[in-house]
């Protein structure tokens, strides 16, 4: 079972509040990654980090932001939310330095946008 | 630019029966890819990962193959159980760059 968390697991709010999704992990892990993912549906990279200050933006362009003030957490911030960010959001992390490595994900955040 | 697919977007197989989930993918750079299976309201699970310097692995129950002439990486669960029952997805890395994930294939075993 991998150290890496998620809250909350699930969330109903309106059109235009302000959330944050969070995510931790325990394992020390330098690089860390968001992905969003439609039911059944293929992960899309949204952001990433290598460590402390690092966010680099990821393959879909997403209106969330993200911030890596320690290295066991990486929030994930949605300003003004709309129906068109419902989905799954997924955290996960792995080492940076070494040959092949996996990503550890968490149980992931099913967002829904009224 | 780079992409990984499933062929089969969806699988039913019988309980005992051996399973076979196939993904082709792209970029011929990739040197690292990995299975992982997700059931419903959970992350990815890591099962079983290989190497490009490989053309085969086994775990237990399951084996990776890799093709790399045709681009071509399978994952076969032997005696498939119900807890098997999952979307598995493909991905492949080049060199410590992000990760690219497949469309997964959901897998339903059936009594």
């Amino acid at each position: 079972e991998a150290d890496i968390y998620q809250t909350p697991r699930y969330l109903v709010i309106g059109t235009g509040k302000k959330i944050t999704l969070e995510c931790s992990q325990t394992m020390g892990h330098d690089k860390m990654y968001w992905y969003q993912q439609d039911p059944g549906m293929e992960l899309h990279l949204i952001h990433y980090s290598y460590g402390v200050n690092s966010t680099e933006k990821g393959d879909l362009s997403s209106e969330s932001t993200v911030s890596r003030i320690r290295t066991e957490h990486f929030p994930l911030t949605l300003e003004s939310a709309r129906p068109s960010h419902t989905s799954q959001y997924l955290c996960a992390s792995s080492p940076l330095a070494g040959g092949p490595n996996e990503q550890f994900f968490g149980p992931g955040t099913r967002l829904t946008v009224l | 630019g780079e992409s990984v697919g499933l062929h089969l977007p969806t699988l039913s197989v019988q309980e005992g029966d051996n399973s076979i989930i196939n993904c082709a993918y792209s970029n011929s750079a990739s040197d690292y890819f990995i299975w992982y299976k997700q059931e419903s309201g959970k992350g990815p699970q890591f099962i079983i990962d290989i190497r490009s310097n490989m053309d085969k692995r086994q775990g237990q129950r399951v084996t990776v193959l890799l093709n790399k002439t045709v681009k071509h990486l399978s994952l076969q669960i032997a005696a498939t159980q119900p807890g098997d029952s999952a979307v598995y997805f493909c991905a492949e890395n080049n060199y410590g760059q992000n990760f690219v994930f497949g469309p997964g294939t959901r897998l339903s075993v059936l009594p």
